[in-house]
């Protein structure tokens, strides 16, 4: 299947910093990718949609100004939290679909702590 | 809107079957998915279904009934490597199925 890499995999930060996270389609192009987030025991709830060449569409009560994505390739999106607080600290999943069939493929994820 | 309910918990024994149920209200409909996802890991793909009827893949299986607005998924011959939170997801009003909502998944507990 096809593989979908996010790096880092875990980032400790201090509050009031900014943190990239990375999501690539290894081998195949993604022109829409999507960023989930995961707090613990709960389940994934999507933040946005990432359009390769476009602004993102994002869900309602997810601040954009705060969670900046940008989709510059058909194989690259990153979700910048700006600002971070401990209550954004979450698992941050990354997945993209390629064109041929309905699979999405989802990123290994990202372990955000905000301290 | 959208609706996805499932069991919370669920508890087997090893080489046992099991049954894991899902429960969907949305405003249009574009196939159902399930997926496995170990603690702290991402989900994997199990299983897509978009037309009634039981869809065999190994020890899994996925059965929908439109018309009811259910699905399951089937385990078999259970291992202790199945302990995991299974999430059934619909892709939203109908559409693309690029992105997904999720339920809030089925922690199995698979115990010898």
């Amino acid at each position: 299947g096809a593989v979908v890499s996010q790096h880092p995999s875990r980032v400790i930060c201090k509050s009031g910093t900014s943190v990239k996270i990375e999501c690539r389609s290894l081998d195949f192009q993604a022109t829409t990718m999507f960023w989930y987030r995961q707090f613990p025991k709960q389940s994934l709830m999507l933040m946005a949609t990432s359009n390769e060449g476009s602004k993102a569409t994002y869900e309602q009560g997810v601040e954009k100004d705060k969670f900046l994505i940008n989709h510059a390739s058909l194989t690259l999106s990153t979700l910048t939290v700006t600002s971070a607080h401990p209550e954004d600290s979450s698992f941050y999943i990354c997945s993209a679909s390629d064109s041929l069939n309905n699979e999405q493929f989802f990123g290994p994820g990202t372990r955000l702590t905000v301290l | 809107g959208q609706n996805i309910d499932q069991p919370t918990e669920m508890t087997a024994t090893e080489g046992a079957i099991v049954q894991i149920n899902c429960t969907y209200q949305t405003s249009g409909f574009n196939g159902l998915f399930w997926y496995q996802q170990h603690a702290g890991e991402a989900p994997t793909f199990l299983s897509y279904n978009v037309l009634d009827g039981l869809e065999e893949k190994g020890r899994f299986s996925s059965f929908l009934s439109r018309s009811k607005g259910y699905s399951y998924l089937l385990l078999k011959e259970l291992q202790m490597k199945d302990s995991a939170s299974y999430l059934c997801a619909v892709p939203p009003y109908g559409g693309s199925q690029g992105n997904l909502i999720f339920g809030k998944g089925t922690k199995l507990s698979v115990k010898p």
